[in-house]
């Protein structure tokens, strides 16, 4: 069984650019949370997406975008990178439970440099 | 608001030491469910342990032992005879019953030597 899949695993782009981030949750799960984790940090919350719609955004500007397809796969577009995008993004696949009474598994992550 | 300290940035330990990781918490939910996560190096966020604000019975799993205080909103985390193997580092996490984005800590790094 296939944990949770993210592509690429490392990335650099030019300021300016935009980016797509690539996750496959995990057999059985529905619903996807992007986090952005910068270097020596903890992980910090973007937003998550569940039936196809965003349920809860964190303070992260419009520039940050998802989507979520009817596979549960999803992606997280930035629009116009700057310096301080560069970070490890962190995608979380969990069952729909709104008691969350099971963990969120984690991917390996992407990391983006950007340039 | 929620947040999250863990107040260690590094601990350096030498093998079969032992040591605890401390993680204070700030919620004002009365439900609300705690985590601890391991990053190794590869950077996957390993899931080690999930603890609800009802239950503060401490937990023991082989080497790791957690002890959870409400009184002092407190989920301290330890790991008896320390392996090099558990050299990462250490997020403790919140999150509330209706919410859905866990709250993190800045992590504690732990190196341990040989």
């Amino acid at each position: 069984d296939a944990g949770v899949t993210q592509s690429p695993t490392h990335l650099i782009k030019t300021r300016g650019q935009q980016v797509t981030l690539r996750c496959s949750p995990k057999s059985g799960h529905d619903t996807v949370s992007w986090y952005q984790q910068a270097l020596g940090q903890g992980p910090q919350f973007i937003f998550q997406y569940y039936e196809e719609e965003e349920r809860q955004r964190g303070n992260f500007p419009d520039r940050f975008s998802g989507h979520q397809f009817p596979n549960y796969s999803s992606e997280l577009n930035v629009n116009a990178l700057l310096l301080g995008d560069s970070a490890l993004y962190l995608c979380a696949s969990s069952p729909r439970d709104r008691n969350f009474n099971t963990e969120a598994f984690f991917g390996q992550g992407t990391r983006l440099t950007v340039v | 608001a929620q947040k999250v300290t863990q107040a260690q940035t590094e601990i350096s330990v030498v093998e079969k030491e032992d040591v605890t990781l401390d993680c204070v918490y700030e919620t004002r939910d009365t439900t609300y469910y705690l985590f601890w996560y391991k990053q190794p190096p590869s950077g996957e966020l390993v899931f080690l342990i999930r603890r609800n604000s009802f239950d503060e019975q401490n937990e023991i799993s082989g080497r790791y032992s957690w002890n959870f205080q409400k009184s002092t909103s407190s989920f301290n985390f330890t790991i008896t005879a320390s392996q090099v193997v558990d050299s990462a580092v250490y997020f403790c996490a919140l999150i509330h019953q209706a919410g859905t984005a866990l709250i993190f800590g800045k992590g504690t790094t732990l190196s341990v030597s040989s």
